[in-house]
């Protein structure tokens, strides 16, 4: 079974402190990794995959196969970085056909002034 | 591209009454997703699709039917609404995964559902 584990329901921190936003999975198969986000009145939208190894307005996330993490960082947090922060784990049913991505239950990160 | 729309954005029903949501996406995707956001439970699959005609059950499907009859529409039905159907809905599409592509899913704005 896939599953999506992120501890903290909320978060809060200063502008240009650090930030780390934590996701641990389960899956028996090779995981794919995502963390979307969603802006306070905004639809939901891909931030960064981990098989692309990018940093996306400044946030990074690596895979950590060893202790199941994909946890997201940002060195220095802006105010426009307020928003919920969902990790999802992409993989295929129980009966090996359909692909899908199995949400976290979200972080709501607040970045104070 | 509008991307994904969802109709309507909100909805008030009392308990018993039935509606349809809409989803519709003009990526030419085939899969397409309805999810349900509630506050500490994060986003749940309800039904999904992986082709026109098609559909499967999610994490969540008691009290919803689906339907994609053309490949670019995605319905959510609900033939007898409940309170604990009050929630916040999110239509997605994507590619198949199977392509060679980077996989992402796509969401509409979502519909705003209460349920008295």
């Amino acid at each position: 079974a896939q599953r999506v584990t992120q501890p903290e329901k909320l978060l809060s921190v200063f502008k240009g402190a650090p930030v780390e936003l934590k996701c641990n999975y389960s899956y028996s198969g090779s995981p794919e990794l995502f963390w979307y986000v969603q802006y306070s009145r905004q639809r939901l939208q891909l931030l960064l995959r981990h098989i692309s190894r990018e940093s996306i307005k400044g946030f990074t996330a690596d895979l950590n196969k060893g202790e199941t993490s994909f946890h997201l960082k940002k060195p220095f947090a802006q105010e426009e970085d307020s928003a919920m922060y969902y990790c999802a784990l992409g993989g295929v049913n129980s009966g090996g056909s359909n692909y899908k991505l199995t949400f976290g239950k979200g972080t709501l990160l607040t970045v104070n002034p | 591209n509008a991307g994904v729309t969802q109709t309507p954005k909100f909805r008030v029903l009392k308990t018993g009454q039935s509606m349809t949501l809409l989803c519709a996406q003009d990526m030419n995707h085939e899969y397409m997703y309805w999810y349900r956001q509630d506050p500490g439970m994060g986003l749940r699959l309800i039904h999904y699709s992986v082709g026109e005609g098609t559909t499967a059950k999610g994490e969540v499907p008691d009290g919803y039917n689906v339907s994609r009859l053309k490949k670019q529409n995605f319905l959510l039905g609900l033939e007898s609404a409940a309170p604990s159907q009050t929630s916040v809905y999110f239509c997605a599409s994507s590619y198949s995964p199977r392509l060679a592509l980077p996989y992402e899913q796509y969401f509409g704005p979502g519909t705003r559902l209460t349920v008295t």
